[in-house]
């Protein structure tokens, strides 16, 4: 089956410290994979994604590259800021469908 | 652009009564919305995928006379908790489908409603 996996939280860091958050999927066939964030009192916003194997995805300083060797998705940011923290979401979409397959998501809380 | 909003945000019922969530797109047309369940510290959980004016796909283990999902325009989808008890006590969360990305998967997702069953 499709599931995914994503390191337990917290995450504490210090402003401008580097943060990587793991994840790693089991799909049949070729997923998509995202990574999505939410913001105290806010709905989750699509971060960044991937369609394909050796894709990266990037945006606000956030970065993930698609590892089909390894089946995963890390979340990656060199420095990271005080409005960084949020609960972050790893997802994948399988292969021609509609639907979002979610890990757990990782709290994130950084500190000045 | 893209917003979605979810009424009411919090809700607290007496055991045995119904609840309903709605969950309107702002500014887009959706023709698929999705609605999620999440327990604490574990992951949203697909529940039921809504298509406009069509009758909602329910994930297996999902309760269809239970969680009842109406879907009645291209801006709004209501899911209808019946007969709730403490059980159903959860964080629901809908997202929609932006009408004409042809080949996209991105979903926009509501700030999502907490429902307390007492």
């Amino acid at each position: 089956g499709n599931s995914v996996t994503q390191m337990e939280g917290p995450v504490t860091l210090s402003e401008e410290a580097f943060l990587t958050i793991n994840c790693t999927y089991t799909a049949t066939g070729y997923p998509s994979l995202f990574w999505y964030v939410q913001y105290p009192g806010e709905g989750l916003q699509l971060l960044l994604k991937a369609t394909k194997a050796d894709d990266k995805g990037s945006n606000k300083g956030f970065e993930a590259t698609y590892r089909k060797e390894t089946t995963s998705f890390h979340l990656e940011k060199g420095s990271v800021q005080v409005s960084d923290s949020a609960v972050y979401f790893c997802a994948l979409s399988p292969y021609n469908t509609d639907k979002l397959i979610f890990g757990t998501g990782t709290r994130l809380q950084v500190f000045p | 652009g893209a917003v979605v909003s979810q009424h009411p945000s919090r809700v607290i019922c007496k055991s045995g009564t119904s609840v309903k969530i709605e969950c309107r797109s702002l500014d887009f047309q959706a023709t698929t919305m999705f609605w999620y369940r999440q327990f604490p510290k574990k992951s949203l959980m697909l529940m039921a995928t809504s298509n406009e004016g069509s009758k909602a796909t329910y994930e297996q283990g999902v309760e269809k006379d239970k969680f009842l999902i109406n879907h009645a325009s291209l801006t709004l989808s209501t899911l209808t908790v019946t007969s709730a008890h403490p059980e159903d006590s959860s964080f629901y969360i809908c997202s929609a489908r932006v009408k004409g990305l042809a080949g996209g998967v991105e979903q926009f997702f509501g700030p999502g409603t907490r429902l307390t069953v007492l």
